[in-house]
């Protein structure tokens, strides 16, 4: 069964930096997109970013709001991926959650394996 | 950006009605769209893709129509788990734009 578990969440101050893992089973995490998305407490959903697969070199992509301060990595040897988070603030605070899309003919139609979440909470 | 525009934003409704969301892209975003349905501490779920494709293991009273820049998702008879927070996503053009939100409460 293909499951995602993300890690590595807690509290972290103003200014600070966290990482956060994703670890893939049941499947081969290096052959796949993989997407973060993240839900800040009352609000709605908000994709982070993507990392494309082996074939495409890992690209990736981000939002504006995280541009510059995420990046997304991958780890071939642990089947995993991580979301480095640096010059966090308040707004960051949310559930972030790592995917993987459906996809075909070289297209994202959905995303339909989630992660059971980790929370992220930026406070002084 | 894209943007993703839901209505209503808050739905006071009752098992057996049935019920319509509708999601307004500002440009065109082809049938690159989906649906999903959230619940408190949960994980999103994908409900409809392509616009108007069932997601596997997803309720039949559950679908999706439109393109371009209009769409619906209908739940054809509301049924008592039915009653969730529901989101579209489009992934046109990056980045992959929510809308935000549309939450059916017990009248």
């Amino acid at each position: 069964e293909v499951h995602l578990v993300e890690s590595g969440g807690g509290l972290v101050q103003p200014g600070g930096s966290l990482r956060l893992s994703c670890a893939a089973s049941g499947f081969t995490l290096s052959d796949h997109y993989i997407d973060w998305v993240r839900q800040a407490p009352g609000k709605g959903l908000e994709w982070v970013g993507r990392s494309r697969d082996k074939v495409n070199s890992y690209t990736t992509e981000y939002a504006a709001s995280v541009k510059g301060r995420f990046t997304i990595s991958r780890d071939d040897s642990k089947n995993s991926l991580c979301l480095q988070m640096n010059s966090l603030n308040t707004e960051d605070t949310a559930v972030y959650y790592c995917i993987r899309p459906a996809r075909k003919s070289g297209r994202t139609y959905g995303m339909d394996v989630w992660g059971q979440g980790t929370t992220v909470t930026v406070s002084s | 950006d894209i943007r993703l525009t839901q209505s209503p934003s808050f739905l006071s409704t009752s098992v057996g009605d049935r019920v319509t969301i509708t999601c307004r892209a500002s440009q065109g975003v082809s049938n690159y769209l989906a649906w999903y349905q959230v619940k408190p501490g949960k994980a999103p779920k994908l409900l409809i893709y392509a616009a108007s494709t069932l997601q596997s293991g997803a309720p039949s009273r559950f679908s999706g129509s439109g393109s371009g820049t209009e769409f619906t998702l209908t739940i054809s008879t509301l049924q008592a788990e039915d009653f969730a927070t529901y989101y579209c996503q489009q992934f046109n053009t990056f980045p992959f734009t929510f809308g935000q939100g549309t939450k059916l409460e017990i009248k």
